[in-house]
């Protein structure tokens, strides 16, 4: 059982946007910046978002975030298929002192 | 170009040890705390260990504390995780990563992701 809560799956035909939630509590996302990952099947995840809604260089800007209270949501706009992946958020844990992870949303483009 | 590289797969009895390796390049690995993080076969990314960029402080999953313990030796640009007593559920594949920053904090965050390397606890 994981500390953060993400729905396991979600689906979205090409080119429309979807929206991954996680929700927390006031020990992490309540008080911490969140951090989302992308894992495609077989390699190592890949950093996508910090500080809540914030995007590395080199990340596509069909990503977006945001986080109200103790829940994060990471949009995914103009779905492709390469988008196609699993997805987790993380954040630091005041009360467990480390990090932790959502259980990951496996998002298939159809 | 930031590059981690850990070492090979790993096959250990139950109760035995395992000493992992990760060998960074690509930045300066005395500037930036150092991380592991596990994920086990078909299931999602687990945080194991955090160690600041002096060494000086290092943080654990309440899941491996008192039996794991993390290290790095900034001169040879290598982090170092140490398993005793490991068990079936610590079979998983173990990833280097590097934090944004000196600390593990609420601030930072795990920035790059080495490939990974798979360890199996099994008789």
């Amino acid at each position: 059982q994981s500390v953060l809560t993400q729905p396991p799956s979600m689906s979205g035909a090409p080119r429309q946007r979807v929206t991954i939630s996680c929700s927390g509590s006031s020990s992490n996302i309540g008080n911490n910046a969140v951090t989302w990952y992308q894992q495609v099947p077989g390699k190592a995840p890949k950093f996508l978002m910090y500080h809540d809604d914030l995007v590395p260089s080199g990340v596509s800007d069909r990503f977006s975030g945001s986080k109200s209270g103790t829940s994060a949501s990471l949009a995914i706009s103009g779905l492709q298929s390469e988008d196609e992946a699993d997805y987790y958020c993380a954040s630091w844990d005041d009360s467990l002192n480390g990090w932790v992870f959502g259980g990951g949303t496996k998002l298939t483009v159809l | 170009e930031v590059q981690l590289f850990e070492s090979g797969r790993k096959l250990v009895q139950p109760g035995g040890s395992l000493r992992l390796s990760c060998e960074a390049s690509g930045f300066a690995l005395r500037d930036y705390a150092m991380s592991w993080v596990r994920q086990a076969p078909g299931k999602g990314l687990d945080w194991v260990s955090c160690i600041t960029a002096s060494g000086g402080s290092t943080f654990y999953a309440d899941s491996v504390k008192g039996r794991f313990t993390i290290s790095r030796d900034n001169s040879k640009n290598t982090l170092s995780l140490q398993m005793n007593s490991l068990r079936a559920e610590d079979t998983a594949l173990y990833y280097c990563a590097k934090v944004s920053e000196t600390y593990c904090s609420r601030s930072s965050y795990m920035d790059n992701w080495g490939q990974g390397t798979l360890v199996t606890v099994s008789s």
